[in-house]
């Protein structure tokens, strides 16, 4: 089954700063790449995601590109913001029958 | 429209209680999952359920059983409780397999 790594486990940047999450996978089917964004104590919600035909995709400060060669994708969060303060989790799914596969998730602290 | 609505959302169990966590969803979404989160363990998937009628294990699913009672509303049951089965449950829904997931407001138990 599909398996998915996330690096770095904690991230510290300074306000305006940019912050990337990187994430590898196992499963060379997979197809769907989300990210989903966790403030303390609420429950996780999507931030952005990435389907296999793309390779970079933007909203406003956040954008994800994928390598499907290497099988990694990150996300990338410019001019941080102390709100954008949280713990990221990126996930993958392939085309079969299977739900989603997250992985452990960064907790980003962005310091003002 | 609420989403997906979970109770309750604290609960405390002695070791060898039983209790079922409820889960609805107002969004005629198809599939719905359970998954516990642990400290630096991410989102671990309990069961799911692909559609109404069907139910399928996950990565951690001993200890619990499902119940897809209808559309709307899958059923989380721990018949014994274990000090090891402390965790925030979360309950989620999607339209199907393949579309982001959309997350309760989670169930934080504590098994002593």
């Amino acid at each position: 089954g599909e398996n998915v790594e996330q690096h770095p486990s904690t991230l510290s940047v300074q306000e305006g700063d940019s912050a990337v999450i990187k994430c590898t996978y196992s499963d060379s089917a997979s197809n769907y790449f989300p990210w989903y964004k966790q403030e303390l104590g609420k429950r996780p919600q999507l931030i952005i995601d990435i389907r296999s035909n793309v390779g970079e995709k933007k909203d406003q400060r956040i954008a994800v590109t994928l390598n499907k060669t290497a099988k990694h994708f990150s996300l990338h969060i410019t001019e941080t913001q102390p709100e954008d303060s949280a713990v990221y989790f990126c996930a993958a799914r392939n085309s079969g029958n299977t739900p989603l596969v997250f992985g452990k998730g960064t907790r980003l602290s962005v310091i003002a | 429209n609420a989403g997906v609505t979970q109770t309750p959302k604290f609960q405390v169990l002695k070791t060898g209680q039983s209790m079922t966590l409820q889960c609805a969803q107002d969004m005629n979404h198809n599939s719905m999952y359970w998954y516990r989160q642990d400290p630096g363990m991410g989102l671990r998937l309990i069961y799911y359920s692909a559609s109404e009628g069907t139910t399928d294990k996950g990565e951690v699913p001993n200890g619990y059983n499902v119940s897809r009672l209808n559309k709307r509303e899958f059923s989380l049951r721990l018949e014994s409780a274990a000090p090891s089965q402390t965790s925030v449950y979360f309950c989620a829904s999607t339209e199907n397999l393949n579309s982001p997931l959309h997350f309760g407001n989670g169930t934080r138990l504590t098994v002593t």
